[in-house]
């Protein structure tokens, strides 16, 4: 109940492509959902985030996409760099102080 | 810039010795965290402070300690190193009512000979 599942474990785009990172949660209560990159030796950084009365919410090149009824979100990442090479982590919490539950992360390579 | 501040970034020790690894924040925030990083894995928690009160997670070990003598400084304590806490440990930062937008530091890579 308490897990989120992210899909693929790695992933390797051309420059200039689409990539697309998934998460599926059970946890109903969960209401906050973030993507957090990481690159070698730092610490994660907060990407983008959504709420789950929102579908949809775009920063940039980065979406995320939002279904409520299948339980899933995912971040698309448009127009692909070589500098977007990193490990993604998706999240998920639930209202109070309740820690974030991270999903095992999607090591990115972006290749010219 | 405000930001969270890990010291120092790589630590050494051996088997059995104690460590000690210490957190800072400029940005005033509530809640703080500790998570282990072990290598191509997603972070875990260990435990949090909101302002003084502790919160560990039921599956931390008893090795691990955690002292926040004040609102900007939180330290990490391995009472007993043993190879298997080799890690990135992470301190993370986040507002009171916001607790879920989380800002990390840049971590602590600790090697345990």
């Amino acid at each position: 109940q308490q897990q989120v599942k992210q899909s693929p474990q790695s992933l390797i785009v051309q420059k200039g492509g689409i990539s697309i990172i998934n998460c599926a949660y059970e946890n109903t209560a969960f209401d906050y959902f973030p993507w957090y990159q990481q690159f070698p030796g730092k610490g994660p950084a907060l990407l983008i985030a959504i709420r789950p009365d929102v579908s949809e919410k775009k920063e940039g090149r980065f979406t995320i996409s939002f279904n409520k009824s299948a339980k899933q979100f995912s971040l698309h990442i448009m127009d692909s760099q070589p500098g977007d090479s990193a490990t993604y982590f998706c999240a998920a919490s639930y209202s109070g102080n309740t820690p974030l539950v991270f999903g095992k992360g999607t090591r990115l390579s972006v290749i010219a | 810039d405000a930001m969270v501040i890990q010291n120092p970034r790589y630590q050494v020790t051996q088997f059995g010795k104690p460590v000690t690894l210490s957190c800072s924040q400029t940005l005033n925030h509530n809640v703080m965290y500790w998570y282990q990083q072990k290598s191509s894995q997603a972070p875990k928690l260990l435990f949090h402070y909101y302002d003084k009160d502790f919160n560990n997670e039921a599956d931390t070990p008893d090795n691990f300690q955690s002292r926040r003598p004040n609102t900007s400084f939180c330290f990490l304590d391995i009472r007993s190193p043993g190879l298997g806490d080799a890690a990135m440990y992470l301190c993370a930062t986040s507002r009171a009512g916001q607790v879920r937008e989380q800002y990390f530091g840049p971590g602590t890579r600790l090697t345990v000979t």
